[in-house]
């Protein structure tokens, strides 16, 4: 079984920082990770697949990079609609990170 | 507008047995393959099983083989989970998903829980 670790597991920004997640596979999964947005009480969401593709809509301030094991999510410049809880999924087996919170400051 | 509205969800007892289905709508269901995913309260999330557009291969995880069947009458447009032998560690929100491929889920429904206690 394919293995994912997030880190942090927990972060506290403002709006406007730059803010990166990090997510790792415990084996190379070449560019299959996709990344989901949860806010609280609501659905997970698409932001982007194969590792570095935005979903339609997504806005460009999210990017995503990494192959092999080792992925991250950056959002630019954190806005308030931003704070929530941050996902990566590898897409070989489909098991997903354990998540990181994004909180104010 | 794409939709997808689960129903079912309840408390039921450890070792018994529930039907979620969902709802949907705003895209042709019989073409899309549809998976199932869970998250237990303040947990990550789990993939839990697929089903091929037409319902003729599903697939499980290891955590609910054998237990859970997933089903789908695309006439109607509704997808099933049909959950037997429930355990505590099932509690959770089940939510279901159309997958784009590649393990990729958008969107997802509004979710419904299932609360396995005594």
């Amino acid at each position: 079984d394919i293995q994912m670790t997030q880190s942090p597991s927990s972060l506290s920004a403002s709006v406007g920082d730059r803010v990166t997640i990090a997510c790792r596979a415990s084996q190379g999964i070449g560019g299959y990770l996709n990344w989901y947005q949860q806010k609280p009480g609501k659905s997970p969401k698409l932001l982007i697949y194969a590792a570095s593709t935005l979903q339609g809509g997504v806005p460009s301030r999210f990017s995503g990079s990494g192959s092999g094991t080792d992925f991250t999510l950056t959002i630019s410049s954190l806005q308030p609609e931003d704070f929530a809880t941050y996902f990566c999924q590898q897409a070989y087996t489909g098991t997903f990170g354990p998540g990181t919170k994004v909180d104010t400051k | 507008e794409v939709q997808l509205l689960e129903s079912g969800g309840a408390l039921v007892q450890p070792g018994g047995s529930l039907r979620l289905s969902c709802e949907a709508s705003g895209f042709a269901f019989s073409n899309q393959l549809m998976s199932w995913v869970r998250q237990a309260p303040g947990r990550g999330l789990e993939w839990l099983s697929g089903i091929a557009p037409g319902g003729e291969s599903t697939s499980y995880a290891d955590s609910v083989k054998g237990r859970f069947t997933n089903s789908r009458d695309n006439s109607k447009n509704t997808l099933y989970l049909q959950m037997n032998s429930l355990r505590v560690e099932d509690t959770a929100v089940y939510y279901c998903v159309i997958d784009l491929s590649e393990w990729r889920f958008d969107p997802w429904g509004q979710g419904t829980l299932v609360t396995v206690s005594s």
